[in-house]
C-alpha cells in the first residue's frame, strides 16, 4: 500500500522560479491537505479540498495555489518562489465520512529550498 | 482562530521512567484530539486520538483529555530510547467525524529518553 505519494521529495529554486508539488492517495479518502512545516512554527495548513471539485484556503495560503485534479490528486502550486516559501510541505489525507476518526495520514514530506 | 498550545522542550526522562506530555486548546468546540509522533526528517505518524473525557490507554500510552480544562495530556509507560521524538498534538472542530478543514497542530514536544 503507497497511501499518500508525494514528489519531488528534494527541491532546489531560485527566488521567482515556479514549481508543482504533486500528491496523491489511494485510499478513497475524501479530504486532502497541504501543510507546511517551520522550525519553531509546527504544522500550519495552506490549503485544503474537503471533498472532489472544492478548495479551501487555510492558515497561511498567500502565495500558493491548489488544484484537485480528481479524488486521487490535489496539487500544490508556487507561482513565484520566494526565500520565505522555504520549508517541508506535507500532504496529508483523510476519509471525513461517517464514523471516520478523522485522523490524517501524511505523506513523507517534500523538502523545498528557495535561494 | 484555534490555537494548540505545548511546552517545545525538549522534555528529557530516563529509560524506564513515565513521560508525561501535556497539551491546551482553545476552541471549546473542539471535539477529536489527537497525539502524533514524529522523528527527525520524518512525516508524523498518529499515537492515539480521543474523544470522551478520561483516560484511554494503548499498550504503553495513555491519552488524557479534560474538556472543562481545555487540557489533553499523552503519558508513555516504561519510557524507551526509541520514544525519542516530537510529539505533536492536534485538535479538529467537529464530532468523531472529524473536521473538514483538518487538524489544527501544536508546536510539538521535544522528548529526549536517557538510556
Amino acid at each position: 500500500n503507497a497511501g499518500v505519494t508525494q514528489t519531488p521529495k528534494f527541491q532546489v529554486l531560485k527566488t521567482g522560479q515556479s514549481m508543482t508539488l504533486q500528491c496523491a492517495q489511494d485510499m478513497n479518502h475524501n479530504s486532502m491537505y497541504w501543510y507546511r512545516q517551520d522550525p519553531g512554527m509546527g504544522l500550519r495548513l495552506i490549503y485544503y479540498s474537503a471533498s472532489e471539485g472544492t478548495t479551501d484556503k487555510g492558515e497561511v495560503p498567500n502565495g500558493y495555489n491548489v488544484s484537485r485534479l480528481n479524488k486521487r490528486e490535489f496539487s500544490l502550486r508556487l507561482e513565484s518562489a520566494a526565500p520565505s516559501q522555504t520549508s517541508v510541505y506535507f500532504c496529508a489525507s483523510s476519509f471525513l465520512a461517517g464514523d471516520d476518526t478523522g485522523e490524517l495520514f501524511f505523506g513523507e514530506g517534500s523538502r523545498l529550498t528557495v535561494l | 482562530q484555534k490555537e494548540v498550545e505545548q511546552n517545545s522542550g525538549p522534555l528529557s526522562v530516563p529509560e524506564g521512567a513515565i513521560a508525561s506530555l501535556n497539551c491546551t486548546y482553545s476552541d471549546r468546540g473542539s471535539q477529536s484530539f489527537f497525539w502524533y509522533r514524529q522523528y527527525s526528517g520524518k512525516s508524523p505518524e498518529l499515537i492515539m486520538f480521543i474523544y470522551s473525557n478520561g483516560d484511554k490507554e494503548d499498550g504503553r500510552f495513555t491519552a488524557q483529555l479534560n474538556k472543562a480544562s481545555q487540557y489533553v495530556s499523552l503519558l508513555i509507560r516504561d519510557s524507551q530510547p526509541s520514544d525519542s521524538a516530537t510529539y505533536l498534538c492536534a485538535v479538529n472542530g467537529r464530532g468523531s467525524g472529524g473536521g473538514a478543514d483538518g487538524l489544527t497542530f501544536g508546536k510539538g514536544t521535544h522528548l529526549i529518553i536517557q538510556p
